[in-house]
C-alpha cells in the first residue's frame, strides 16, 4: 500500500492552532474511523498522541484533536507551544487487519 | 512499566538475512498484538506486520509479504522479525511496538534497531 498523503510542513507561531491533513490515496478502501497520530521527534521513538481517531491516550494534552472529512482525517494542535516542533504521521487501517502510515508533516514552530 | 527492549545493531551484505528480536516486560504478554514499523534515515515510518502473542497469526504489509516473518516465544515474551533477501533499501531503524486495544494504537515501543546493508 503506498503511505497516505500528508503535507510535507506545517508552521504556525506560538498561541495558533495548525491543522495537519491525512488524505487517503484513491485506491484506499479502509475504515476511516480507524485512524491514529503519532508525533516524534528527531532522533525518537514514536508516540501515540490519537487514536481512533478523536481518543487521546492518558497523558496526552487535550490540545491535540482529530476530525474527519470525506476522505480526509485531521489533527489539529491548538495552543501551539515550541516543544510541539516534531513530525507527525497519521495511521490508518487498510483492510485485512493491516495499517499503512502517512508520509509524515514536518512541524515547526515560528 | 511496559518495556520493549530490541537486540542491537546489525551489518549485513545483499541478499543476507536479519532477525531482530523485542523482548517485553510489565504486561500480560499474550493479550496484545506485537507490531513492527521501520524508518529509511531520513524517511518517514513503514507498517511491516503484526503478530499475534497469543496465537501466533500473522499479517503482513503488502511490500512485505514472502519477505518478512514475524514470530513471538511465549516463553520469552519475546517477540521476533525475520526479513529475508535484504537490500540497501531495508537500511532502517525497525521498531517493535505494543498494540493496546487492536485499533492501530501504539502505546509502546522499543528502542529501535539499525539493520544497516550494505556491500
Amino acid at each position: 500500500q503506498s503511505a497516505l498523503a500528508q503535507p510535507a510542513s506545517v508552521s504556525g507561531s506560538p498561541g495558533q492552532s495548525i491543522t495537519i491533513s491525512c488524505t487517503v490515496l484513491p485506491s484506499y478502501t479502509g475504515n476511516y474511523g480507524l485512524v491514529s497520530w503519532y508525533q516524534q521527534y528527531p532522533g525518537g521513538v514514536p508516540r501515540l498522541i490519537l487514536f481512533e481517531g478523536n481518543k487521546r491516550p492518558t497523558g496526552v494534552s487535550t490540545r491535540f484533536s482529530g476530525s474527519q472529512s470525506g476522505t480526509t482525517v485531521s489533527l489539529t494542535i491548538s495552543g501551539l507551544q515550541a516543544d510541539d516542533e516534531a513530525d507527525y504521521y497519521c495511521c490508518a487501517y487498510a483492510g485485512s487487519s493491516t495499517y499503512v502510515f502517512g508520509s509524515g508533516t514536518k512541524v515547526t514552530v515560528l | 512499566q511496559v518495556q520493549m527492549v530490541q537486540s542491537g545493531a546489525e551489518m549485513r551484505k545483499p541478499g543476507a538475512s536479519v532477525k531482530v528480536s523485542c523482548k517485553t516486560s510489565g504486561y500480560n504478554f499474550i493479550l496484545h498484538g506485537v507490531v513492527w514499523v521501520r524508518q529509511a534515515p531520513g524517511q518517514g515510518l513503514e507498517w511491516l506486520g503484526w503478530v499475534s502473542a497469543a496465537t501466533g497469526n500473522t499479517k503482513y504489509g503488502e511490500k512485505f509479504q514472502g519477505r518478512v516473518v514475524l514470530t513471538t516465544d511465549k516463553s520469552t515474551r519475546t517477540a521476533y522479525m525475520d526479513l529475508r533477501s535484504l537490500t540497501s533499501d531495508d537500511t532502517a531503524v525497525y521498531y517493535c511496538a505494543r498494540e493496546d486495544r487492536g485499533y492501530g494504537d501504539y502505546v509502546d515501543w522499543g528502542q529501535g534497531t539499525l539493520v544497516s546493508v550494505s556491500s
